[in-house]
């Protein structure tokens, strides 16, 4: 049974282009999360989906930033007209039920140039 | 809003020697969850801790939730190179969205 699938692993953008990071979840994990980690600050919560809902998106920023978790398909994170603050890694997670652990993807690490 | 404290932020210990890391949380907490990451990947899930007092085990590390669902302590057993890394603890408020929030971990070395 194949992990969390994260792709790109690195992604490299210039300010103000956009960026598109996709996200395959374990066989059965209808439960998917975004996350950030940036040095010194830790992972943060960014958004939970579920096919086709958007369940919080609390953590996410209001403007540039749109997630998707489509019937079909990876889940999506899509970042417009990138700033040199987006650099980061950005993590998926997946969970067959709520209350089950979530398992990572290996992240995508995005420089902005 | 809830906060994680991890301590200590850092630690390096001779092989074969045991080490503690703990996790406080400013609010009860509904799930614990312990994590190891290596640099430059994902986060490889190791245990979940949801009632008060549980304690798990595997191989060489134990968890345990206190009483008051406020704090976690990991224990490696005899480390090991291969336990290096970072720790971390996630906690999640129940309720139908388990977002994880996170302390900001705990690096281990472990020398030979």
């Amino acid at each position: 049974n194949a992990g969390v699938m994260q792709n790109p692993r690195h992604l490299v953008r210039r300010r103000g282009q956009e960026a598109r990071l996709r996200c395959s979840p374990m066989k059965g994990h209808s439960h998917v999360y975004w996350y950030r980690q940036l040095p010194e600050e830790g992972l943060k919560f960014m958004v939970y989906l579920q096919k086709e809902n958007i369940i919080d998106e609390s953590g996410m920023p209001k403007e540039r930033f749109s997630a998707e978790f489509p019937k079909e398909g990876p889940s999506i994170l899509r970042i417009q007209q990138v700033v040199r603050g987006d650099s980061a890694a950005y993590f998926c997670a997946s969970s067959p039920l709520l209350d089950q652990p979530q398992h990572f993807g290996d992240g995508t690490r995005l420089s902005i140039l | 809003s809830q906060e994680l404290e991890q301590s200590p932020q850092s630690l390096i210990v001779q092989e074969g020697k045991n080490l503690t890391i703990n996790c406080t949380s400013s609010k009860t907490l509904y799930g614990l969850y312990w994590y190891k990451q290596k640099y430059g990947e994902g986060l490889i899930f190791l245990m979940m801790l949801q009632k008060g007092g549980e304690e798990k085990s595997h191989e060489k590390i134990t968890a345990k939730l206190d009483e008051k669902k406020q704090q976690s302590s990991l224990h490696i057993t005899a480390s090991q190179p291969s336990h290096a890394g970072i720790y971390l603890c996630g906690a999640d408020g129940g309720g139908n969205n388990r977002k994880l929030i996170w302390g900001l971990g705990t690096s281990l070395a472990v020398n030979p």
